[in-house]
């Protein structure tokens, strides 16, 4: 069983439209990481959310932490061909190594 | 270099040979973790260094898996007697840790074909 559901898995729209992305658990996190991965590159963090509620921007990308800390949403306003990738939501593990735990991640395709 | 580096890039081998894939780590950063990346899916934890110490490697699919730092610096995961499931991209990161914080981040990964 995973213990990031990300949905959708594949997500294709046009230039210009909105979009939402999840990141759920059953469990309950200390803090959560969104992370961008293009092609044949390595992923690079997007955002840590930390406090439940709680709620970052970062240009036109909006995260959200769920109030209990066990889900969080990835908004992305008038999505550009440049947003194409495949995103990613990832843990700390609990214990004191610091690996991190993956989602499976949202494939996103924006068509100019 | 700025970032993670790996090498190779792309490396293609046949069943049964042995591969040795490289990470060089951005300067002083104390620890390092290798990732194993299926097409199409998440990364998922290999082994991790702090210096020159692997303090976990319970991410090791097998014992034909092995990873080495030995200056506390450059890594290397070597596979041997490589098998078509071992396809897949390796990725490298590395974090300054301390007062310089915990993030990782990635090399651009070697992405192995077993054929």
């Amino acid at each position: 069983t995973q213990l990031l559901e990300q949905s959708p898995q594949f997500l294709s729209i046009q230039e210009g439209e909105n979009l939402t992305v999840y990141c759920n658990s059953s469990s309950v996190f200390s803090s959560l990481q969104w992370y961008r991965q293009e092609p044949g590159e390595g992923p690079v963090l997007l955002v840590t959310v930390v406090t439940g509620g709680e709620v970052k921007k970062l240009k036109r990308l909006t995260f959200q932490f769920g109030d209990a800390r066990k889900d969080s949403s990835l908004h992305i306003t008038a999505a550009q061909p440049g947003d194409t990738g495949l995103y990613l939501c990832a843990v700390l593990n609990a214990g004191n190594n610091r690996k991190l735990i993956w989602g499976l991640g949202t494939s996103l395709a924006v068509n100019p | 270099g700025a970032g993670v580096s790996q090498s190779p890039r792309y490396k293609v081998a046949k069943r049964g040979q042995d591969v040795a894939l490289r990470c060089d780590p951005i300067s002083g950063h104390v620890s390092l973790f290798w990732y194993q990346q299926a097409l199409g899916q998440g990364p998922e934890f290999l082994t991790y260094f702090q210096n020159e110490a692997q303090l976990d490697k319970s991410g090791l699919p097998s014992d034909r898996f092995f990873a080495e730092r030995p200056e506390g610096s450059v890594s290397t995961l070597k596979i041997q007697r490589t098998q078509q499931e071992d396809s897949a991209v390796y990725l490298c990161a590395s974090s300054l840790d301390g007062t310089g914080g915990h993030e990782q981040y990635f090399g651009p990964g070697t992405r192995l074909t077993v054929t």
